[in-house]
């Protein structure tokens, strides 16, 4: 059974940094393209960011309201992959989802909360 | 950036009824288009993949059809448990991008 487990979430100030981590099962991690997603409270989804396999020397791909803020890493001996979120903003406030699956999500985790707020 | 419209951002209907959710992309996707299921307290759901093929464990009384830029998601014979929200997805390019959201609630 497939299973991915999102943590790190929580209320953090406006200008600070939080890292989500996603800690999966049930599948050959070192194979798959991870992905993070995010939902507002107004419940529209983002596509966040994206790792792909050692194969494709593990690229990386941020949306642009993420880009030089947000970082995705991964690690294959734990199959988890990470979400370092740095200089974040209100609008960053949602839920964040932990994805499996390659530019569609085959698998999501139950999601983290991230509240960004003075 | 695609932009994924769903036009409708409600729907009620009752049990046994079908109903028809529209995604149109503002640039031709080819059938790069995927359709997910959100219900309360439960993980999104792939549905549907490639515009009209099923994932494995979608009931057969869900089906997609489009491609191009018009897409919709069918739902014949309304069960309880179809309640819920329902998003399309492009994923032709980056950025992957979502509808807004269909929410279909019992009438």
């Amino acid at each position: 059974e497939v299973q991915l487990v999102e943590t790190g979430g929580g209320l953090v100030q406006p200008g600070k940094s939080l890292k989500l981590t996603c800690a999966t099962s049930g599948f050959t991690f070192s194979n798959a393209w991870m992905d993070w997603v995010r939902q507002s409270p107004e419940k529209q989804l983002e596509w966040v960011a994206q790792i792909k396999d050692k194969s494709n020397n593990y690229a990386t791909y941020y949306a642009e309201s993420v880009k030089g803020r947000f970082t995705i890493s991964r690690d294959d001996s734990k199959s988890s992959v990470y979400l370092q979120m740095n200089s974040l903003k209100e609008e960053d406030t949602a839920i964040y989802y932990c994805t499996y699956g390659y530019n569609l999500f085959d698998y999501w985790g139950q999601g983290v909360m991230v509240t960004v707020s003075s | 950036d695609v932009q994924m419209t769903q036009s409708l951002s409600y729907l009620a209907a009752s049990p046994g009824e079908s109903v028809s959710i529209s995604c149109k992309a503002s640039k031709s996707i080819s059938n790069y288009l995927a359709w997910y299921q959100q219900k309360p307290g439960e993980a999104y759901k792939l549905l549907i993949y490639s515009g009209s093929t099923l994932q494995s464990g979608t009931p057969s009384r869900f089906s997609g059809s489009g491609s191009g830029t018009d897409f919709t998601l069918t739902i014949r014979s309304l069960e309880p448990e179809d309640f819920g929200l329902y998003y399309c997805q492009q994923y032709y390019e980056k950025p992957l991008t979502f509808g807004s959201g269909t929410k279909l609630e019992i009438k």
